[in-house]
């Protein structure tokens, strides 16, 4: 079975703290993906890695970054949390072509004070 | 843009009536189409998907979606519901025309809270 998993499953910051979120998949999968999840608005993609080392925006990437330095891995980085980036936060990974259904973590539910 | 409209964003059902979770997009060339399940605290799973060939897809617990070209739709429904079935449904889209790295990017609808009542 694939398995992605992701650091923490809940996880409470200060505002202006720097916040790394793991994410490790066991496939070999060439695609990683970040994204966050809040109530009415579904998932938004925060970055897409396609391979090591490469990586994309997705449709909201301000206040994040990003690292892929193994294939294996893909870390979220928050340079300096704000409260309204209290989310859910799934990763998901996926082989390259089209057709290939994502495979998603359990999500890290990240609160801001 | 590619754009997925879940056109419900909650639908109540008693247990064991029949249920459609409706799904529209945007793009008319060729797509790959999914739906994804999400149950209570949990990440999400894939529950069916329609690459091409025959435009009735199922899973395995009883749900089934049809691919309409015409009207660019990918409905979800199944005939009785459970209990269990209780969770989030995101249908979701990829398209060829958004690609980065020869990798087709997916775009998901927000999302459709399916509540089943005893």
């Amino acid at each position: 079975d694939v398995k992605v998993t992701q650091s923490s499953r809940y996880l409470v910051k200060r505002t202006g703290e720097k916040v790394f979120l793991e994410c490790v998949q066991d496939m070999d999968h060439e695609n990683m993906f970040w994204y966050r999840q809040d109530p009415g608005l579904g998932l938004r993609l925060i970055y897409f890695s396609y391979d090591v080392k490469m990586k994309e925006k997705g449709d909201i990437p301000e206040g994040y970054s990003v690292s892929r330095e193994k294939k294996e891995r893909f870390s979220l980085i928050l340079e300096s949390a704000s409260t309204n980036q209290t989310s859910m936060y799934l990763c998901a990974s996926r082989w390259t072509s089209g057709g290939y259904e994502q495979f998603f973590g359990p999500g890290t539910r990240l609160t801001v004070l | 843009a590619q754009s997925v409209t879940q056109l419900d964003s909650q639908v109540p059902v008693f247990e064991e009536a029949p249920v459609e979770l409706r799904c529209n997009y945007s793009s008319s060339v060729s797509v790959y189409l999914f739906w994804y399940v999400q149950y209570p605290n949990q990440g999400l799973q894939l529950l069916l998907k329609y690459l091409s060939g025959s435009t009735l897809v199922e899973s395995i617990n009883g749900f089934e979606a049809e691919f309409n070209k015409s009207q660019t739709s990918f409905h979800l429904r199944k005939p009785s519901v459970h209990i269990s079935d209780t969770a989030e449904y995101f249908c979701a889209v990829s398209d060829r025309r958004f690609a980065s790295g020869g990798s087709y990017i997916p775009t998901f609808g927000r999302g459709t809270s399916l509540i089943v009542h005893p």
